[in-house]
């Protein structure tokens, strides 16, 4: 069973930057996995971020940006805001299948 | 704007089995995959499967196969999600989510399952 590990949290300071990773067992992360992240704050679904490692979505706040880092997907918040306080989960796509890292706990503090 | 909407939440005993289904709206349903993602209680999330709407094939993790059905229906843009021999442990916010070239964009607003005897 692969697993994709995520730190479990972090603390940044307002107009800060930070970066969260997402490393996979089977290996260093690639392009061909495909990495998407994803934001979720209390009670609500998660909102995409990124996709295809570095892809933003049309709503995607111009200060988050996504990246392949040492072998790690990476998703660098930049000039953070108080309203990035929120989980983070990365994707993988390895093996033929979808999967999600534990996710982040950003603390904007 | 593309809309997946899903159906109510669902209470069932240990054993028996739910389906949930998902709405899509304002895009070709069949030009696209659905994904399934659930979220337990405090937990993570996690993929259960995908199918294609183009010509239903499926993909799932070892985890859910055999206890998981995927399936959709061109006609009304409607994807189904069926878990059967429930547990406690399946008590989670099922979502589904449009995913087609490895990029998951629209989210459903969520389901809520619990099972309780």
């Amino acid at each position: 069973q692969t697993v994709v590990t995520q730190e479990p949290s972090l603390t940044v300071s307002p107009g800060g930057t930070v970066t969260l990773t997402c490393a996979s067992s089977t290996g260093a992360v690639t392009s061909g996995y495909y990495p998407n992240w994803f934001q979720q704050k209390p009670g609500h679904a998660p909102r995409p971020l990124i996709y295809r490692s570095s892809n933003k979505h049309p709503w995607t706040p111009a200060r988050f940006s996504g990246s392949i880092l040492g072998g790690k997907a990476a998703l660098t918040l930049s000039a953070v805001q108080p309203e990035d306080e929120a989980d983070y989960y990365c994707l993988l796509f390895q093996g033929g299948v979808w999967v999600f890292g534990g996710g982040t706990k950003l603390t904007v503090l | 704007q593309v809309q997946l909407v899903q159906s109510g939440a669902e209470v069932r005993k240990p054993g028996a089995s739910v389906k949930v289904s998902c709405k899509a709206s304002a895009y070709t349903f069949s030009n696209y995959g659905i994904s399934w993602v659930r979220q337990a209680p405090g937990q993570g999330l996690e993929w259960m499967g995908w199918i294609s709407a183009y010509d239903g094939d499926t993909n799932y993790p070892q985890k859910f196969q055999g206890r998981l059905s995927v399936t959709t229906d061109t006609y009304t843009s409607t994807a189904y999600m069926e878990l059967r021999d429930l547990i406690s442990d399946d008590t989670a916010l099922y979502y589904c989510v449009r995913d087609y070239n490895y990029i998951m964009d629209y989210w459903g607003q969520g389901t809520l399952v619990t099972v309780s005897s």
